[in-house]
């Protein structure tokens, strides 16, 4: 079964604005990553967050995580029309799991121009 | 050129056949891993090989069969294909001790 759950499913917004996509999982955590993925293409890996970490950046990207409540947010700042996708998150779980990825079922982010 | 090709990208074929999806990479990475894809849902592990000599059980192995021909070849049979099996397939590669996957473009394969 996946143990990723995302939040919203779906998400609509305006250019310009703040997207912020949730993602919950059941068990620890080594890493949790997230990936984009545009319309039935291959996976693009976008931020990795080590499970001793609480925030990373990279350029609009803001991910945080919060082992205690077993959940991690993607927030795109200034979205833009390109940024339309879906967005998984993937738990590592570490251990005799290390280097297997679990996905949730993503969401589907529309940027409108 | 792409770092993890799939051949073929598209596939139609009949309940009963036995379909071969192929992956290879360039990326020089050990570890190899099939996925599956169905609409509206996040993927699926079907298989992993974390070298040459070594394969392992996913997620949602049965039905599916692999094979490790080379450090960059890593191949996925459908031994008799059915129509639940129509799905969109991923080849992704890994580096050992790394945690990022890198995913080549997909197969999209329908069973009729």
């Amino acid at each position: 079964s996946q143990q990723g759950e995302e939040d919203p499913q779906a998400l609509s917004i305006q250019e310009g604005e703040n997207a912020t996509m949730n993602c919950s999982y059941k068990t620890s955590i080594n890493n949790l990553q997230w990936y984009r993925q545009n319309s039935g293409r291959g996976l693009v890996h976008l931020i990795l967050i080590r499970s001793n970490e609480r925030e990373k950046h990279s350029g609009r990207l803001r991910v945080t995580l919060d082992t205690s409540k077993k959940s991690s947010s993607l927030l795109i700042t200034a979205s833009r029309a390109a940024d339309t996708a879906s967005y998984f998150c993937a738990r590592n779980a570490g251990g005799t799991s290390y280097g297997k990825l679990t996905f949730g079922q993503g969401t589907i982010l529309t940027v409108h121009p | 050129d792409a770092d993890v090709t799939q051949t073929p990208r598209n596939r139609i074929t009949k309940t009963g056949k036995r379909i071969m999806l192929e992956c290879s990479q360039t990326k020089g990475h050990d570890r190899m891993y099939w996925y599956r894809q169905d609409p509206g849902l996040g993927l699926r592990l079907i298989y992993y090989s974390f070298d040459v000599k070594d394969i392992n059980k996913g997620e949602i192995s049965d039905g599916y069969s692999v094979s490790r021909q080379a450090q960059a070849k890593f191949s996925l049979s459908l031994e008799s294909a059915i129509p639940n099996q129509t799905a969109l397939y991923f080849c992704a590669t890994g580096k050992v001790g790394g945690g990022e996957q890198f995913f080549g473009p997909g197969t999209r394969l329908t069973v009729l």
